[in-house]
């Protein structure tokens, strides 16, 4: 099976900051990585999947990037709305054919 | 734009059985793997299983096989899960989700507003 690790699980972020979450994947993914918003009480929210491509709508100061077994998630200039749990996730098309997530980071504003 | 409708809060007896459901609104779920994804309270996300249309079968997390039944009727547009022998760990909110597959590449796009079952004696 493949496990994901996020780092760190929280931060604190002032409106304005560039803020980077790391996802490390046990085994090479290749790009095969995605990541989710989620809102306190609210379904989560995919923003990019495919390691970088931008799902619709998602506004651009969010990004993500890497390959293989590390992966970075990037905001670049923190908004109030932002404030939310972060996860990556992978689905592995291998049997069992399993969808993982990472444990989440958490944003706060600071 | 599609829409994924789940049933309302349930509460339960330990060892019950709860079934929830998940309508499709404004589209189908054809071609689509719907998923069940979970998340107990203060807790991240954990997926319990979900069809794999690519390879016409449902396939769970070791964690929920034996316990969990993921179905899909096309023709109603509305995907349910029933788990049984419910213990108040399964205290959480159940999400349906809709994953788009291509190749190796798996994402949920669309996701159900969810559904909190509590398990409480």
């Amino acid at each position: 099976d493949i496990q994901m690790t996020q780092s760190p699980s929280s931060l604190s972020a002032s409106v304005g900051d560039r803020v980077t979450i790391t996802c490390q994947a046990s085994q090479d993914i290749s790009n095969y990585l995605n990541w989710y918003q989620q809102k306190p009480g609210k379904a989560p929210k995919l923003l990019i999947y495919d390691a970088s491509t931008l799902q619709k709508g998602v506004p651009s100061r969010f990004s993500g990037g890497g390959s293989g077994t590390d992966f970075t998630f990037t905001i670049s200039s923190l908004q109030p709305e932002d404030i939310a749990t972060y996860y990556c996730q992978h689905y592995d098309n291998l049997p069992p054919r399993e969808f993982t997530f990472g444990p989440g980071t958490r944003v706060e504003m600071k | 734009q599609v829409q994924l409708v789940q049933s309302g809060a349930e509460v339960k007896k330990p060892g019950s059985s709860v079934k929830v459901s998940c309508k499709a609104s404004g589209g189908t779920f054809s071609n689509y793997a719907i998923s069940w994804v979970r998340q107990a309270p203060g807790q991240g996300l954990e997926w319990m299983g979900g069809l794999i249309p690519n390879f016409g079968s449902t396939h769970y997390a070791q964690k929920f096989q034996g316990r969990v039944t993921i179905v899909v009727d096309d023709s109603a547009n509305t995907a349910y899960m029933e788990m049984s022998s419910l213990r108040s760990d399964d205290t959480a909110v159940y999400y349906c989700a809709r994953g788009y597959l291509l190749g190796e590449s798996g994402y949920f796009d669309i996701w159900g507003q969810g559904t909190l079952v509590s398990v409480s004696s």
